[in-house]
């Protein structure tokens, strides 16, 4: 069975800190994976997402993730955390095979000045 | 439109009214999701509906909700008799197809049930 597990309901961070928000899944056949941002009272807004190719896969605000296929891992990262960052995180998942997107149980990312 | 449209953005109903909720998909898109999702909480699947395709209707909760799509674009999530719990935001997305798509979302439909 498909799943996404991100093992943190909160990540707190300092501004200017690195941060990583983790983010680990299961599926049948290749992976196609997304993060998407939530801030307050808004829908989702895709962030980036791996298909193929170089693990690292860059996207909006700065942010990036890697592919560890030996790890079925998809952790998102930013080398500088902004206060600006501080939202809900959501990972999803699909397989080739399947148009339905399994989604993590999103993470709140806090980032203090 | 350049987004998903979703109306109405802000709705507030009494137990056991019937609420509609219209979705607009980027033009183009032949895929259309529905889900819901509680204050701050994941995203529960509601529908899916993939061009002139059967929906998938697998998410709706009960039989109270239902949801359409005319001319393969529009839609409408209907909720009849709405109950309290019920209260969430109503999220639609759309996508073109191939599984490596990205879905795009609307800002969501605020609903409370009062």
């Amino acid at each position: 069975a498909q799943s996404v597990a991100q093992p943190e309901d909160q990540v707190n961070v300092a501004e200017g800190n690195p941060l990583t928000v983790k983010c680990t899944y299961s599926v049948s056949g290749n992976p196609y994976l997304f993060w998407y941002v939530q801030y307050p009272n808004r829908g989702l807004q895709f962030l980036l997402k791996y298909i193929t190719g170089d693990n690292l896969v860059k996207g909006s605000y700065g942010f990036e993730a890697e592919f560890n296929k030996s790890q079925t891992s998809f952790h998102l990262k930013k080398p500088s955390a902004l206060v600006s960052d501080s939202a809900l995180y959501f990972c999803a998942v699909r397989d080739g095979s399947n148009y339905q997107l399994i989604w993590g149980a999103g993470t709140k990312l806090i980032i203090k000045p | 439109g350049a987004g998903v449209s979703q109306s109405p953005s802000n709705k507030v109903t009494e137990k056991g009214k019937d609420v509609e909720l219209r979705c607009d998909p980027i033009s183009g898109h032949t895929a259309l999701y529905w889900y819901r999702q509680s204050l701050g909480q994941g995203l529960e699947f509601l529908i899916y509906f993939q061009g002139n395709s059967a929906p998938d209707k697998s998410g709706l909760p009960s039989d109270r909700f239902s949801a359409e799509r005319t001319g393969g674009s529009v839609s409408t999530l209907t909720i009849q008799r709405t109950q309290q719990e019920d209260s969430a935001v109503y999220l639609c997305a759309s996508s073109s197809t191939g599984s490596g798509n990205t879905i795009y979302f609307g800002e969501g439909s605020w609903l409370t049930v009062v």
